[in-house]
C-alpha cells in the first residue's frame, strides 16, 4: 500500500460527458502529480501540483484541468470526453527522485 | 516523439537467470533516471534510480547501468526470481524541470520457474 489513495476505482461514462477523479497524496506529502496511461503505451505526465500550486505541465488536452486542494487531495477534472480519453488514470506523491502512486481510475467512455 | 524507449515490449528469462532491461533516450537534458515495476491492478512502485553523475548503481538484486555517451541505460537483475514478472518503466527527467517525469512504454518481464 503506497498510501495514496484514489476514487473512484471504475468510471464508465458516455462521450460528451464531464468527471473528475479524485486523489489524496501519503500523509506529509505536498506534491501530486497526474498521469494518463492509454492501451499499450507508458505513462503520459499530465501535471504536477506542490502545496497547492500548479508546477510542471505536460501534454495535458485543454478539456482536462486540475486543481490541488488546501488539505493537498487534488481533482482531476476531464470534460468533453472522447473514447480516446478512456485509460488508465494514476496521480502519485512524493518527489520527482521517488513518487508513490495510486492504484488508479480506470476510465472507459463510450 | 518518444523521448524514451524501451525497444523491447516483453522479456522472458529463467528463474535464477540474469535479466536485462534496456531504455534508450533521446533527450540530452535528461539528468535523472529511474526504473518503476508495475503488478496488473496496481500502480508502479519505485524500483531504482541514477543521477547522470554516475553509471552504476546497485540495489540488492537490482543493478541499473548508465550509458550518457550512448544514452542508454539498463536494468539488470541477478537472479531473477518469478516474483519479478511484472512490467517495467524506465523513467527520466531533465534538469530544466525534474518534476516533468518522462516514461517510456515499458517492458512486460515473465519470470519462468
Amino acid at each position: 500500500d503506497s498510501g495514496v489513495t484514489q476514487t473512484p476505482k471504475h468510471l464508465i461514462t458516455a462521450t460528451g460527458q464531464r468527471v473528475t477523479l479524485r486523489c489524496s497524496p501519503r500523509s506529509g506529502d505536498l506534491s501530486v502529480y497526474w498521469y494518463q496511461q492509454s492501451l499499450d503505451q507508458g505513462l503520459q505526465f499530465l501535471i504536477h501540483y506542490y502545496n497547492g500550486e500548479e508546477r510542471a505541465k505536460g501534454n495535458i488536452l485543454e478539456r482536462f484541468s486540475a486543481q490541488q486542494f488546501p488539505d493537498l487531495h487534488s481533482e482531476l477534472n476531464l470534460s468533453s470526453l472522447e473514447l480516446g480519453d478512456s485509460a488508465l488514470y494514476f496521480c502519485a506523491s512524493g518527489g520527482y527522485n521517488e513518487q508513490f502512486f495510486g492504484p488508479g481510475t480506470r476510465l472507459t467512455v463510450l | 516523439d518518444q523521448q524514451v524507449k524501451q525497444n523491447s515490449p516483453s522479456l522472458s528469462v529463467q528463474e535464477g537467470r540474469i535479466s536485462i532491461l534496456n531504455c534508450d533516450y533521446t533527450n540530452s537534458m535528461f539528468d535523472y533516471f529511474l526504473w518503476y515495476k508495475k503488478y496488473p491492478a496496481e500502480g508502479p512502485t519505485f524500483l531504482i534510480s541514477i543521477s547522470s553523475i554516475k553509471d552504476k548503481n546497485e540495489d540488492g538484486r537490482f543493478t541499473v547501468f548508465l550509458n550518457k555517451s550512448a544514452k542508454h541505460l539498463s536494468l539488470h537483475i541477478v537472479p531473477s526470481q518469478p516474483g519479478d514478472s511484472a512490467v517495467y518503466f524506465c523513467a527520466a527527467s531533465p534538469k530544466t524541470s525534474y518534476d516533468k517525469v518522462i516514461f517510456g512504454p515499458g517492458t512486460s518481464l515473465s519470470v519462468i520457474p
